[in-house]
Order: C-alpha cells, then sequence, then structure tokens
C-alpha cells in the first residue's frame, strides 16, 4: 500500500525568507499524481501545485515550486519569499493509478513577521 | 459552473445515535468522489473512494459507510456514532484537470 509521510510536524520561516517543506512516499507505481495543499485556518483546501511522476521537469506556480526526485521518492515543497498569509497547514498527497488520493499528516508552517 | 456542496456544516450527535452526512457535485458528470476525516490538528484520513455509481471502495472498516444513490451525490452514514467518530469531515471531487476540489467540510461533535 502507499504511503506518504511528512517529518516535519511544523516549521517556522521569517517572513520574506525562503522554507522548505519535506515529503516522502512510498509506491511501486512508476505513473502517479503528487500535490501540495494548503489548509490555513478557515479549513478550507487549497491545491498549492501538483507533479506528474512521468514529468521530469519540477512544477512550479508563481513562488512555490517541488523538488522532486522519483528515484529517491521525495517530493519537497519551497516557497520563496514567504509571506503572512503563507501561514497553514500543508498536505502532501498521493494519487494511485485507481484514482485514491492519501495525505500525509501536515506540516504547520509559521510565518515570523 | 462546477461546485461542491457539503452540509451539515455543523453536527452535535449524541452517542449511539445515527449519522448521514451529504455531499453533492453540480456541473459535471460522473465525478470520482471522496470522503476524508480530519482529527483535531491531524493530517486527512481517507474514509471512502467512489470512481462510479456502484463503486465504493473503503479504507476503514469501522462503523461507517458510504453510498452514492445517484451520479453527484456521495452520503456518509452511521448506524451508531462513536466518540472517536468526532471529527471533521471533508467531501472531495477530482475534476477532469486533476485537481481535488474540496467542500467547505462537516464539523462532528460526538457527545
Amino acid at each position: 500500500a502507499q504511503t506518504v509521510t511528512q517529518s516535519q510536524p511544523e516549521m517556522s520561516v521569517q517572513e520574506a525568507e525562503t522554507v522548505t517543506l519535506s515529503c516522502t512516499y512510498d509506491t511501486s507505481e512508476s505513473d502517479y499524481y503528487l500535490f501540495w495543499y494548503k489548509q490555513p485556518p478557515s479549513r478550507q483546501m487549497i491545491l498549492v501545485i501538483r507533479q506528474e511522476a512521468y514529468k521530469q521537469q519540477n512544477a512550479t506556480e508563481n513562488r512555490f515550486s517541488v523538488n522532486f526526485q522519483k528515484a529517491a521518492k521525495s517530493f519537497s515543497l519551497k516557497i520563496s519569499d514567504s509571506q503572512l498569509g503563507d501561514a497553514a497547514m500543508y498536505f502532501c498527497a498521493y494519487r494511485s493509478g485507481d484514482d485514491k488520493i492519501i495525505f500525509g499528516k501536515g506540516t504547520r508552517l509559521h510565518i515570523l513577521p | 459552473s462546477q461546485t461542491i456542496h457539503q452540509w451539515p456544516a455543523t453536527l452535535v450527535q449524541p452517542v449511539g445515535s445515527p449519522l448521514s452526512l451529504e455531499c453533492t457535485v453540480e456541473g459535471t458528470s460522473n465525478p470520482n468522489l471522496y470522503w476524508y476525516r480530519q482529527a483535531a490538528g491531524r493530517g486527512l484520513q481517507l474514509l471512502f473512494y467512489s470512481v462510479g455509481i456502484g463503486q465504493i471502495s473503503s479504507e476503514v472498516p469501522q462503523n461507517l459507510s458510504a453510498s452514492r444513490p445517484q451520479d453527484r451525490q456521495f452520503i456518509l452514514s452511521s448506524k451508531k456514532l462513536l466518540l472517536s467518530d468526532s471529527g471533521f469531515y471533508l467531501c472531495a471531487w477530482l475534476t477532469g484537470a486533476n485537481v481535488l476540489t474540496f467542500g467547505a467540510g462537516s464539523r462532528l461533535t460526538v457527545l
């Protein structure tokens, strides 16, 4: 069975600095999708970024980028120029070939002014 | 436009009572539908997912069940709630653009 592990329960970063959130996963599949979701205090889940496993190029969305290492089964999220509005829970997620989508336990990100 | 509705938003139920949470999606057909539970301060646990009517995969064998009576309706049920069923329940659907879109959630407190 697939698993998603986020080893950092909490992280803090100074405003305007860069932070990297870690995610590793375990799978025997070769074709899958990976996601990062953000959950602010409102608890609404917001897609941050997604990556198809067959694509070697790392996905980027404005200040958000990923470092996808397929062989290492690692999918970290880098947030550049951190802003106060980035404070939230961040979840890494994995979509398998049968469309099951599982999440890690999350990393709570604090932005220090 | 495509939207997802989930209700009720808040529910307080006694132990042993039944549960029904409903989720509907508008503006699409044959969506993949998902139910997740989030305990306080924790991650999202996948409970059930459905890739079509009559096709429901269960990830937890406990006292919860799911049904999909219509193409765009997904219902989470329990015959007898436990204290451990308290949490934040999220319904979601997978768009054609490969985006998991969530409802606003249902907060369940079992007393």
